[in-house]
């Protein structure tokens, strides 16, 4: 079982929509969550971590639900330059601080 | 500058040939990390290094070796190159807090 799952999409939304992803982990011993942007063939990079009690920055929503082992991340308000492919990345310490990534999201905003 | 960079961006080779991937850092990040991406598979890691002289195994490591040689200089190596090898290979880095990863631009490395 793959230790981070992500619905691969794709994710076509007109500008001003809001969309919502959702990743789950299977590792209980998962201790930090992040979410990272990759455009078409570049390196990813951070977004944003996720808090236990929820997190925002700007229009960008993260939320972590530890019972069910599952993170969101909320857009409000799409800007074409929000598409991109959105990676939820998992670090679990009693595997030697090994980062995990899911397969990515890929969101297109639309004129 | 970047801060993390990788060379070569790009390399065509055929089967059977030893290749190595070159990568620096001025983060001053301990922790160094070599992974691979494939189209539906995500990012897997090959191995990682959290100083100069820890070197650890990750998810995919068999066909390559890696050398720690500066805390800076993080060389992954593919010691006779194959077709399945062809893909987009990420250097990266992290502090001890491991909280978050900083990349390279990536090498795009295709096995003929």
């Amino acid at each position: 079982r793959k230790e981070v799952e992500q619905d691969p999409g794709p994710f076509n939304v007109p500008e001003g929509a809001t969309v919502a992803f959702n990743c789950t982990y299977s590792n209980s011993a998962s201790q930090s969550f992040f979410w990272y942007r990759q455009d078409c063939r570049k390196e990813p990079k951070l977004l944003m971590s996720v808090y236990s009690s929820g997190n925002e920055d700007g229009r960008f929503t993260a939320q972590l639900n530890r019972a069910s082992q599952y993170i969101s991340l909320l857009i409000r308000d799409s800007k074409l330059s929000d598409s991109a492919t959105y990676l939820c990345v998992v670090n679990i310490p009693n595997t030697g601080n090994q980062f995990y990534f899911g397969t990515g999201t890929s969101l297109t905003v639309i004129p | 500058d970047a801060d993390v960079t990788q060379t070569p961006r790009n390399r065509i080779t055929k089967t059977g040939k030893r290749i190595m991937l070159e990568c620096s850092q001025t983060k001053g990040h301990d922790r160094m990390y070599w992974y691979r991406q494939d189209p539906g598979l995500g990012l897997r890691l090959i191995y990682y290094s959290f100083d100069v002289k820890d070197i650890n195994k990750g998810e995919i490591s068999d066909g390559y070796s890696v050398s720690r040689q500066a805390q800076a200089k993080f060389s992954l190596s593919l010691e006779s190159a194959i077709p399945n090898q062809t893909a987009l290979y990420f250097c990266a880095t992290s502090d001890f807090s491991a909280h978050t990863q900083y990349f390279g631009p990536g090498t795009r490395l295709t096995v003929l």
